[in-house]
């Protein structure tokens, strides 16, 4: 079992639509997560954070469910721009240094 | 504030000759990684610094990759000899590991193609 997976997609969604793409991890001990976003060719973006009770940042919502292991990103109202690959990281307690990368999630938002 | 910064962003050369890839991290992280990326694999994490010391270089796919870090704020990644296969984009990151954890932060990328 890989220690964080998502679902490839791609996830094709009409513009203005919601949608949601989860992440799962093996590794209980995990203390830290993430969303990055990724364009074509470019680097990875960190688009936000992942806190214990949830956290928002405009239309983006993320939430943890460590009872069942994963996370999630919510793109409420979504914009052409939100086109792009989005990783899922997530990254032990204060003594590691690993960041383990899921192998995305691609999202083609259509006119 | 600058980010991290890798150079140079584009690099072709043909098999067998010797590749340097730069990056400067932010200032005040203490973790640096170098990470590749193609479309067959995906991002490999190739190896990680923390406090100018490589901590896992476990990544590294064979002996013709050497990566240094000589301060806090330069490290270098080295193919001798390169190979066709070596082609894909390198990313170098960094990032303040402590207490809180903090997340990564990238530079833009080599993208190296070997002839």
């Amino acid at each position: 079992r890989k220690e964080v997976e998502q679902d490839p997609g791609p996830f094709n969604v009409p513009e203005g639509a919601t949608v949601a793409f989860n992440c799962t991890y093996s590794n209980s001990a995990s203390q830290s997560f993430f969303w990055y976003r990724q364009d074509c060719r470019k680097e990875p973006k960190l688009l936000m954070s992942v806190y214990s009770s949830g956290n928002e940042d405009g239309r983006f919502t993320a939430q943890l469910n460590r009872a069942s292991q994963y996370i999630s990103l919510l793109i409420r109202d979504s914009k052409l721009s939100d086109s792009a690959t989005y990783l899922c990281v997530v990254k032990g307690g204060s003594g590691t240094y690993k960041y383990i990368f899921g192998t995305g999630t691609r999202l083609k938002v259509l006119a | 504030d600058a980010g991290v910064i890798q150079s140079p962003r584009h690099e072709v050369t043909e098999m067998g000759q010797e590749v340097t890839l730069r990056c400067k991290p932010i200032s005040g992280h203490n973790s640096l990684f170098w990470y590749r990326q193609t479309m067959m694999r995906g991002l490999e994490l190739l190896i990680y610094f923390n406090n100018n010391v490589p901590i896992d270089d476990s990544g590294m796919p064979e002996d013709r990759f050497s990566a240094k870090m000589p301060n806090a704020s330069f490290s270098t990644l080295k193919i001798q000899p390169s190979e066709p296969r070596d082609s894909a984009v390198y990313f170098c990151a960094s990032s303040f590991v402590g207490y809180s954890n903090q997340p990564q932060h990238f530079g833009d990328g080599t993208r190296l193609s070997i002839l």
